[in-house]
């Protein structure tokens, strides 16, 4: 199974600061990186798909990137409403394989 | 609008089945593959199952392999989730989701609630 490291767990930021969030996959996965937002009490929500495609209604302060098997997602001029928590989810193979996710807080 | 709307959740004893059902609308769900996720009570997320547009193609987590069965009918629009023999650590809020050709869950249902304990 592919293993998906996600790092930090949990951080803390001041609005309009710039944050980045990283999964390591344990092998190649292509571009078949999602990455998704869940606010508390809430359903996921799409952000990125294909490792850099903004999803639908997605602020564009939001980006994904990919280097090898190391993604990452990137938020810009952090809002107080990016509070949550992240997933990334690898699509390649299966079994399906979430990041342990990352807990946004912010100052 | 796309909407997906689970049920069948419940307090269910060790050993026990449930079924859990996720009605689609707003959109063609037969061309769709569609998935199982689950959230443990304060933690993340695990994915459970998936199923292609046609059922052609089935995978399951190996916690669940065996003991849960996925399936849809055309029909009703409506995706299922079999669980058999259930386990305490399958307590969770399983939430279904749609999955686009590109390989990405756009759209989540709200979860629904199975807790297995006696």
């Amino acid at each position: 199974d592919i293993q998906m490291t996600q790092s930090p767990a949990s951080l803390s930021a001041s609005p309009e600061e710039i944050v980045t969030i990283t999964c390591q996959a344990s092998q190649d996965i292509g571009n078949w990186l999602v990455w998704f937002q869940q606010k508390p009490g809430k359903s996921p929500q799409l952000l990125i798909y294909s490792a850099t495609n903004l999803a639908d209604g997605i602020p564009s302060r939001f980006s994904g990137s990919r280097s090898g098997t190391q993604f990452s997602l990137k938020i810009s001029r952090l809002q107080v409403e990016d509070t949550g928590i992240y997933y990334c989810l690898q699509r390649y193979s299966n079994p399906r394989t979430f990041g342990g996710g990352t807990k946004l807080e912010l100052k | 609008e796309v909407q997906l709307v689970e049920s069948g959740g419940g307090l269910v004893q060790p050993g026990r089945s449930l079924k859990l059902s996720c009605v689609a609308s707003g959109f063609t769900f037969s061309t769709y593959g569609m998935n199982w996720i689950r959230q443990a009570p304060g933690k993340g997320l695990e994915w459970v199952a998936y199923i292609s547009s046609g059922s052609s193609y089935i995978y399951y987590a190996e916690t669940v392999k065996g003991r849960f069965t996925i399936s849809r009918d055309k029909a009703k629009n409506t995706l299922y989730l079999q669980m058999t023999s259930l386990r305490s650590e399958d307590t969770a809020l399983y939430y279904c989701a749609r999955e686009t050709p590109g390989g990405y869950f756009d759209y989540w249902g709200q979860g629904v609630m199975v807790t297995v304990s006696s």
